[in-house]
This record gives structure tokens, sequence and C-alpha cells, in this order.
């Protein structure tokens, strides 16, 4: 069966160090890997995707992920985090082949202290 | 920007009625979701809708649940009789492109809140 961890429910960082949000997945098959963010009260908004090619993704607003095959992760991450990074973050993954169906991680709560 | 509107933001119903949430999906879209989020749980996949039918439904998507595509612009899901742990955080969301190696982001609306008293 296919599945999405975030180890931590929350993630603590001073503005302008570097953050990092964990992912691991578990599917058979070729993974589609997403990054998605939930400010409060508003929808999931797309951050960045790895499909195919290289392992380290460029995304929105500064964020970037990689790829790891042989860990099976995808981890989020930002060189220097500004207070208004503060939100959920969303891992999910799709099979390929899928109408976009997607698993979702639990969320990982970013908190970035002035 | 474009984007995925919901109605209603908030719905309070007592258990055993039916409840129709809508959602307008981005216009050149074809492809439509919803998701649901109970308070505090993952976001868990319902169904997928294309070309006027489902194209997978979640084993969650029973046969209290239907969804339709009524006009060009609306994207429905019918709960026919409410049950407490339908109550949720619903998300409808779309896309331009399906599956395979065209693989693309969902657009995500801002969710109706259902709470079945």
């Amino acid at each position: 069966a296919q599945s999405v961890a975030q180890p931590e429910d929350q993630v603590n960082v001073a503005e302008g160090n570097p953050l990092t949000v964990k992912c691991t997945y578990s599917v058979s098959g070729n993974p589609y890997l997403f990054w998605y963010v939930q400010y409060p009260n508003r929808g999931l908004q797309f951050l960045l995707k790895y499909i195919t090619g290289d392992n380290l993704v460029k995304g929105s607003y500064g964020f970037e992920a990689e790829f790891n095959k042989s860990q099976t992760s995808f981890h989020l991450k930002k060189p220097s985090a500004l207070v208004s990074d503060s939100a959920l973050y969303f891992c999910a993954v799709s099979l390929s082949g899928g109408y976009n169906k997607l698993i979702f991680g639990a969320g990982t709560r970013l908190a970035v202290h002035p | 920007e474009p984007e995925v509107t919901q109605t209603p933001s908030h719905q309070v119903t007592q258990m055993g009625q039916e409840v129709i949430l809508r959602c307008v999906p981005i216009s050149n879209h074809l492809y439509f979701y919803w998701y649901r989020q109970i308070l505090g749980q993952k976001v868990e996949f319902l169904v997928s809708f294309y070309n006027n039918e489902i194209s997978e439904k979640s084993e969650i998507f029973d046969d209290q649940f239907s969804v339709e595509r009524p006009d060009g612009s609306n994207f429905t899901l019918k709960i026919r009789s409410t049950k407490l742990e339908d109550s949720a955080m619903y998300f409808c969301a779309s896309s331009n492109l399906g599956g395979g190696a065209n693989t693309g982001e969902l657009f995500f609306g801002e969710g109706s809140r259902l709470t079945v008293l």
C-alpha cells in the first residue's frame, strides 16, 4: 500500500536559518512526489513536484526538495527561513498513471521565529 | 489569478440530513477531485472525476456519496444521509493535466467545513 510519512509534527526554526521538513514514502512503482502548503483558513497550495529528471527540484517561494530514491525520501528545504513561511506543510505521493490521486502525509507545522 | 471556489464555507447539519457541497473549478480544467480532512488527521482522497464520470474513488466514497457536474461550471459533492463521522473539511480541487507523464499540480479550494450534529 502507498503511504507517506512526515516524522515531525512540528519544526521550529529561527528566521534566517535553513529549514528542512522531512518526508519519506512507500510505494510500489515510480512515485510522483509533491509538496503542498496550507496557510491558516486557506486551501492547499502547490509548492513543487518531482516527476523525473534532476533529483533537486525548485519550487515556489524559494523552496526546494531533493528526491532520494535509495532512502525513499523527499525532504523540503529552504536556505533561509522567513517568518511568513510559518504554515502547515504536506508531502504527497502519486503513482504514475493515476488521475492525480494524491496520498498525503499527516503534515508538519513549520514555525519560524523572529 | 484563477482559483477554485467552494460554498458554503461552513455548514452545520443534523445527522441523517442530505448535504450538497459546491465547487467551481478553474474554468479550463478538466479533472476534478474531492478530498477531505477530518480535524487533526490527514488529507484523504475521496474521488476523481473526468469526462463526466468518476475516474477513481476511495473506500470512503461509499453509496452515501455522489458527485455531479450539473452544468459547465459547478462540481458538487452530495452526502445523502450524513453521519457524525462525516464531520470534516472537504476540499475540492481541479487540474488541467491527467496522470502519467503529464501529472500536474492540483489547485485546491479553501474548503467547506461540515459539522454533523
